[in-house]
């Protein structure tokens, strides 16, 4: 099973700050891995796919990179409704979640 | 609208059983794939299992947590997925999901969740 672990736990930051969120898998994915926001009491909601490329009508401040075993979220410039728990999920192997980075208000 | 609807969750003793459903609406239900994945209270997201559409055979594929004890099928006359829980464990505790595994190959729809709890 591909493990998927992600970074930090818990991010603490502004509006308008700049987040960057890490995912590392315990074997190569290739491209394979998406992003998923989660709110409270929501189910989550897909952001990125294949590492880079954005979901329908997710604004431009969210964008994913990476390949292999290390991908990154960033987010731009925070707004107040992104302050969320977020997941990565690679599908190169069957199916698997990170444990999520939870991106709070300082 | 596109949306999924899942019920039947609700109180269930160790060892005990029971079985949501999951309403598809507003999609082609029938060609799609479709899967469970369930979230315990403040932890992170499980994959639970699938079941492919018939052009796949309706085939099915489950967690090693939960394999022998699960089963997911559907009824396409209905746009309905069903999972049939067994033997259920106090770790089976968790808001499980229904999710549709859209043409990107991710999960593109999700429904609200509903709340299975385990205990005597």
């Amino acid at each position: 099973e591909i493990v998927l672990t992600q970074s930090p736990a818990t991010l603490s930051l502004s509006p308008g700050e700049r987040a960057t969120l890490s995912c590392r898998a315990s074997q190569s994915v290739s491209s394979y891995l998406a992003w998923y926001q989660q709110k409270p009491g929501q189910a989550p909601r897909l952001l990125i796919y294949d590492a880079s490329n954005r979901a329908t009508d997710i604004p431009a401040r969210f964008s994913g990179s990476g390949s292999g075993t290390d991908f990154t979220l960033t987010i731009s410039s925070l707004e107040p409704e992104d302050f969320a728990v977020y997941y990565c999920q690679q599908r190169s192997s069957w199916l698997t979640f990170g444990g999520g980075t939870k991106v709070e208000i300082k | 609208e596109v949306q999924l609807v899942e019920s039947g969750g609700g109180l269930v003793q160790p060892g005990g059983s029971l079985k949501l459903s999951c309403a598809a609406s507003g999609f082609s239900f029938s060609g799609s794939d479709m899967h469970w994945v369930r979230q315990a209270s403040g932890k992170g997201l499980e994959w639970v299992g699938r079941i492919r559409s018939k052009a796949n055979s309706y085939a099915t594929v489950y967690a090693a947590s939960v394999q022998g004890r699960f089963t997911i099928s559907r009824d396409d006359s209905k746009n309905t997925a069903y999972l049939q829980m067994n033997s259920l464990k106090t770790e089976d505790t968790a808001v499980y999901y229904c999710t549709r595994l859209g043409w990107l190959q991710y999960f593109d729809l999700w429904g609200r969740g509903t709340l299975v709890t385990v205990s005597s």
